[in-house]
This record gives structure tokens, sequence and C-alpha cells, in this order.
């Protein structure tokens, strides 16, 4: 099946206690992104990953690192997390982003709780 | 990118159709219309997309306006695992992600 894979799908962690959120698509997609969703800011775009080893950074990349060592998997790491990253995220992929008829598949989500 | 205006909600009873719209008076003559829809507690998932013409898939169809300032994304018979928030994003050519704005909560009642 294909689909896009994240985990954990909860966490609650303490600041400063550095995490990684992995994700993982089967789908040979070029294209890979992490997302936030909020209350009333809607999703916004946190990095993206073009293709292997080429990343870039969305709307608000502060706070978050990735790495595209794989076509496959794209993990979301905080360093140093903060109560201000307290959200749901979201991994999303699609064949190639420059075909502006490409769907984008998302992940589950995952939860994360800052403390 | 496009500004988009969709109502906040919707309401519709079980097995009824509904027609979620959308104002996209800034569109670009190159930009498709996207929808999306999120459940609730999960990813948002695809719907459907268009150009100029109307398009029918097995989720929805929608509705594109000559002038393309608007769309309707139409439900012919709307079930309990419709409701969802709704968004309609029109996609800029190049690198660009897909930008959600609020979207609109349809709420079907059985």
């Amino acid at each position: 099946e294909a689909q896009v894979t994240q985990n954990p799908r909860y966490l609650i962690t303490v600041t400063g206690k550095k995490l990684t959120v992995t994700c993982s698509q089967n789908m040979n997609h070029e294209y890979m992104s992490w997302y936030r969703q909020d209350p009333g800011l809607g999703l916004r775009q946190i990095y993206y990953s073009m293709n292997v080893e080429v990343t870039d950074k969305g709307d608000v990349p502060e706070g978050y690192k990735v790495s595209r060592k794989e076509k496959r998997n794209f993990p979301l790491i905080l360093e140093s997390p903060s109560p201000n990253q307290t959200s749901l995220y979201f991994c999303a992929s699609s064949f190639q982003i420059r075909a502006r008829t490409d769907t984008q598949y998302f992940g589950p989500g995952t939860r994360l709780t800052v403390l | 990118d496009a500004k988009t205006t969709q109502p906040n909600s919707m309401e519709s009873n079980e097995e009824e159709p509904v027609h979620l719209p959308c104002n996209h008076s800034t569109i670009s003559g190159t930009d498709y219309i996207h929808w999306y829809r999120q459940l609730p507690s999960q990813g948002p998932e695809y719907v459907i997309h268009g150009l100029t013409s109307n398009v029918n898939n097995r989720m929805a169809s929608l509705a594109i306006a000559e002038d393309r300032k608007s769309s309707t994304l139409i439900l012919h018979r709307a079930t309990l695992r419709d409701a969802a928030v709704y968004y309609c994003i029109p996609t800029n050519s190049g690198n660009t992600p897909l930008v959600f704005g609020k979207g609109t909560r349809l709420s079907v009642i059985a």
C-alpha cells in the first residue's frame, strides 16, 4: 500500500531533550516536506527536500533540522525542543513538486508536546 | 500566492449533495486548483484538481467558473465519513509548497 509513515505518533518530552521524528514513504517520491499545524495558524511548511541531499527552508524553519540521505526517508530533528514547538506535525511527499498537477500524500501526523 | 476565500463552516444532511464554494479571484492563468480535505485526527488527503474544465473522480466533482475566479467542490451524496475540513488551494508553478488556508469545516448530519 502506498503510504507515508511517521513515528512516533505521539510524543511528550521536556525542554532541551533532542528528538527525532521519522518520516518514510514507499512511493519513490522525489519531493518530501514537513508541516506543522497549529490552531488558528493552519498548516505551515517547515522544511522541504527536492531530492536526496537537497533540502531547503520553508516558512518556519527555526529550531528544526532535517536530512535526506535516502530517497525514502526525511527525518525531522529538534536539537533543543522548546514549548513553542508543541504542535501537530505532518510529513508529506509527492513525485515531484515542479509539476503543478502533482498530488501530495500526507502522513498520519505526530502530536508533539514539549513541557 | 493566490488568496482564497471559503466559508468557515457548512452543514449537510447525510445522502444530500454538498456544494463547497471557493473564491480565488487573484489566481494566475497557469495555476491549477487543488482541493484537499482533512478528516478528524488525520493528515490532509487529496480530493481533486483542475485547470479550466469541470472534473470528476470517484470522490467528488469540481466545477470551475469560466473566468476561473471561483470553483465549487461537489460531493454528490454526503456521508458521515465526509465530515472534514476542506481546503481549496491554487497551486503556483515552481517549487512552492501547498498553502493551506483555514478551509471550510463540513458537518454531516445523520
